[in-house]
């Protein structure tokens, strides 16, 4: 499968915990997106990274929120001192920039976060 | 804030039937694209239309686009029960490096 694969679809953990979610992009796509949908709501953006440097973070992206992608490839996304409030379906997408303003972003299939 | 605002939140219809769905938004935009999301899952990329293309087909899709009045439709004719889905629009933004912003949704039943 060469799409967008988000690992691990669903994660359970307790308030206060640290979570990580991964993000692999298509191959070659130089642009990924994270964004977070909480149920019955449309996604919302969160960050995005250009190659490996992170280019915009939303206010949504408070401090306890880190992402990265070190080499430009996969990203990772992690919440530190989880809260109930953090439970919702996390996205990432990518798409590849040729140099002109339109790009179709391909999304995975989502991290689903559980908070108790 | 979302940018796009879906009409219906939510549509139930007869297989065969057409479905349509609008979407507004509020600044000028690069494009506008639809996405379909499964109950609990992923978005599927449907159409992009440009924000100087006007109207758009693939397949049973149609997407109109009027900037004027700043607002989208989609139209799936010839409805399927594997149509039931959320369809979402989202606008890429001129000032906004590509980001989407998404409206809430149209929740939509094909009953068969």
């Amino acid at each position: 499968d060469t799409g967008v694969s988000q690992d691990p679809r669903h994660k359970i953990t307790k308030r206060g915990q640290n979570v990580t979610f991964r993000c692999d992009p298509i191959s070659e796509h130089n642009r990924l997106y994270w964004y977070r949908q909480t149920l019955g709501q449309g996604p919302e953006f969160l960050t995005y990274f250009q190659n490996e440097a992170q280019l915009e973070k939303s206010r949504l992206l408070s401090d306890r929120f880190s992402a990265e992608r070190p080499k430009g490839s996969f990203s990772t996304l992690e919440i530190q001192r989880t809260e109930q409030g953090d439970s919702a379906m996390y996205l990432c997408a990518s798409s590849l920039l040729r140099g002109g303003p339109t790009d179709t972003q391909y999304f995975g299939p989502g991290t689903r976060l559980t908070v108790l | 804030s979302q940018q796009g605002e879906e009409d219906p939140q939510a549509l139930s219809i007869q297989e065969g039937e057409n479905a349509t769905m609008n979407c507004s938004y509020k600044t000028s935009i690069n494009n506008l694209q639809w996405y379909r999301q499964n109950s609990g899952r992923g978005l599927v990329h449907l159409i992009l239309i440009r924000s100087n293309e006007r109207e758009k087909h693939s397949g049973r899709l149609r997407v109109t686009l009027d900037t004027s009045k700043k607002s989208s439709s989609l139209l799936i004719t010839a409805s399927r029960a594997a149509d039931t889905a959320s369809y979402f629009c989202a606008t890429d933004l001129k000032a906004a490096g590509n980001k989407l912003t998404f409206g809430g949704g149209t929740r939509v039943l094909v009953k068969p």
